[in-house]
This record gives structure tokens, C-alpha cells and sequence, in this order.
């Protein structure tokens, strides 16, 4: 079956633009993660959805990131007045469950460059 | 607070050679490990878990957790090893961790010909 899907694959933006960034689960894929990939940070975990609740956000770095989840599925992780920090690749991943018991999907990553 | 060191950032071997990538982690419990490893323009996928101590593609792992590492292990290295690696732990299932997983810092691991 079809893999996670994110898009789009590039943004770039100006610096002080909002940006959306677009994750498709695996279909029945109930837990969902985002992770961002740095040169500076390596791979950082932001935010965890089971179903469309998101119990874990300890890891987004500012009140400028958000993300949700409808419908159990597709997840936007949304940034406000953009910064040339967050450039980075942001990554989905979906699994059966949000215990930890099964591998994580990775999606082919989102590649934001803010100018 | 749980963290994953790879003290490499680069590793350069050639073919037949035998490769170790390090992997140091501190947790406070009992931790699943794991190595993803992403190809040139494809996507982070797991390559093995120290659970389930099989050998992919030649590679093992194995849990010491007296010294708390999971270095990853080529006997005789190929060409199309050459890709990034990452180390990474998730803490205990059904916790509060909620399967996230802590990664390393990766190591790009080039093999010559």
C-alpha cells in the first residue's frame, strides 16, 4: 500500500511568512509524529497525535509552530512569521498505535528554506 | 531526560573493510534501540532493533547495557552502505514517551571503493 506522503517535497518562503506543511498517514495509521531535521540539531522530535489529540507537544520550539490532525488522519504542521531557524527538513511518521510497539513510517520529508 | 550520542559525525571505510558506527545513549528505564539509515534521495527507514537481534544487510547491533551503547557492526563493508545512520531510543511502551523516538546525531558513513 501507499507509504506516509508529505508535501509539498520544497517551500521556500520569505522570511515573516506563515507556512503549512502537509502529512498523509498511512491509512489507519492511528499515531503520528513530526520530527524536524537540522544541520545544527540533527533529527528533533516536535509533536505526537494519537487519533486527532496531540498529548505530547514538548517538542515544538516555539508558540510560532502548530499542528493538528483531522479526521484521524491528515496532519498540518502550520509556522508563523517564519525565521531563517526553522529552516530544516520536516518529517512525518505513522504508526499502528501511539504505545510503541510497532516501527515508525517515515515520509520523504518536507524541505522548508526560509530566505 | 533520555539522550542518544553518535560521537562521529563522519566514518570513512574502505570496501571490505569492517565498519563500526558508535552509539551511546542514556535512560533511565528500559529502552528500546534502534539504527534507521537514509539512502542518497530516499527516506529514513529502520534498518534494525535490538529486539529483535537479526542481521540486516550484514549489520548487527547489539544492547550493552552496562556500558550503555548500541554500536552498529559491518564485518566487511560495500559501497551501498554509504548513507547516513542514526541511532535512536523510544522509551518504555505505553508510557508517557508515547513511542517518540530520541535520535543521534547520525553518522554519515562513507564506504570507497
Amino acid at each position: 500500500g501507499a507509504g506516509v506522503s508529505q508535501s509539498p517535497s520544497n517551500k521556500v518562503t520569505e522570511k515573516g511568512k506563515d507556512v503549512e506543511l502537509r502529512c498523509d498517514p498511512i491509512s489507519g495509521h492511528t499515531a503520528l509524529y513530526w520530527y524536524r531535521q537540522s544541520l545544527g540539531q540533527g533529527l528533533e522530535f516536535l509533536i505526537y497525535f494519537q487519533g486527532n489529540s496531540a498529548p505530547d507537544k514538548s517538542g515544538l520550539p516555539s508558540d510560532r509552530f502548530s499542528a493538528e490532525r483531522t479526521g484521524g488522519s491528515v496532519s498540518t504542521l502550520t509556522i508563523q512569521r517564519t525565521q531563517q531557524e526553522d529552516s530544516a527538513v520536516y518529517l512525518c511518521a505513522s504508526t499502528p498505535d501511539g504505545w510503541g510497539s510497532y516501527e515508525q513510517y517515515f515520509g520523504p520529508g518536507t524541505r522548508l528554506t526560509v530566505t | 531526560a533520555q539522550r542518544v550520542t553518535q560521537p562521529e559525525k563522519l566514518l570513512s571505510v574502505f570496501k571490505g573493510a569492517p565498519v563500526e558506527l558508535k552509539c551511546n545513549y542514556s535512560y533511565s528505564g528500559s529502552p528500546e534501540l534502534f539504527w534507521y539509515v537514509q539512502y542518497s534521495r530516499q527516506r529514513l527507514q529502520l534498518l534494525l532493533r535490538h529486539i529483535s537481534r537479526e542481521s540486516i544487510k550484514g549489520f548487527t547491533a547489539d544492547l550493552n547495557k552496562g556500558e550503555t551503547s548500541f554500536h552498529l557492526k559491518k564485518p566487511f563493508a560495500q559501497e551501498e552502505d554509504s548513507a547516513m545512520y542514526y541511532c535512536a531510543l523510544r522509551g518504555n511502551a505505553g508510557g508517557t514517551s508515547y513511542g517518540k523516538l530520541t535520535f543521534g546525531q547520525g553518522t554519515i558513513l562513507t564506504v570507497h571503493p
